[in-house]
């Protein structure tokens, strides 16, 4: 258990339907991240808040929106997926950008 | 562009023997850390390297950092099974890079 919490655990979607994950954290992190990771990639690092403000979005189709709230919640809003947006999401923070990041369990998509 | 490349990507090992997984990149960075993700399982932080000749260990585990040559390793020691594993190295100058993981199996 790593403080990070991500629900749901598991998500099977339609190309035509919205989603959303969610990322809580309350480690007192400044700093979180989407990453995804697929089966034949490197894990890919997709979208960074620091202090809740964007600070990187990795060319990451606009069909991927984050939303950051508060410094404590990380949200991914999906919708119009394809089938090869089926992956493993991983949310982490860190204290802040220079340290290391605690994974959550990360929510297995697959879109159908 | 940062690139992180980890080798070998897939390890058999047994039980009692040592090893060591090479992290190479290929900018400046001063950021390297180690992670272990068992299957089905999220990463889980074992080192954070924040300088050049930085060297911890935990365990059975190793982990050292040259800056210069921009090179990682993580040395494991009389290999059990409980460590079967894949291990990720991840770079960070303000672009984080993981490598592709090396996939280690031991076997009794």
């Amino acid at each position: 258990e790593t403080g990070v919490t991500q629900t749901p655990r598991h998500l099977v979607m339609g190309m035509t339907n919205k989603k959303s994950l969610k990322c809580e954290q309350h480690l007192g992190h400044n700093a979180m991240y989407w990453y995804k990771q697929s089966a034949k990639k490197p894990l890919e690092l997709m979208f960074v808040y620091n202090f809740k403000e964007q600070t990187e979005n990795n060319s990451v189709p606009s069909r991927f929106s984050p939303e950051c709230p508060n410094s404590s919640h990380l949200f991914l809003h999906l919708h119009t997926l394809q089938p090869e947006d089926s992956a493993l999401y991983l949310c982490a923070s860190s204290r802040d950008r220079t340290r290391e990041a605690f994974f959550g369990q990360g929510t297995r998509l697959t879109v159908v | 562009e940062l690139k992180v490349e980890q080798n070998p990507l897939f390890l058999s090992m047994q039980e009692g023997k040592n090893y060591t997984i090479y992290c190479n990149y290929s900018t400046t960075s001063d950021r390297l850390y180690w992670y272990r993700q068992d299957p089905g399982k999220s990463l889980e932080s074992l080192f954070v390297l924040l300088s050049n000749g930085a060297v911890k260990q935990e365990g059975r585990l190793m982990a050292s950092l040259d800056t210069k040559a921009r090179l990682s390793t993580l040395h494991i020691t009389a290999a059990v099974h409980d460590l079967s594993a894949t291990y990720f190295c991840a770079v960070d100058n303000n672009d984080m890079r993981f490598g592709a993981g090396t996939r280690l199996t031991v076997k009794p």
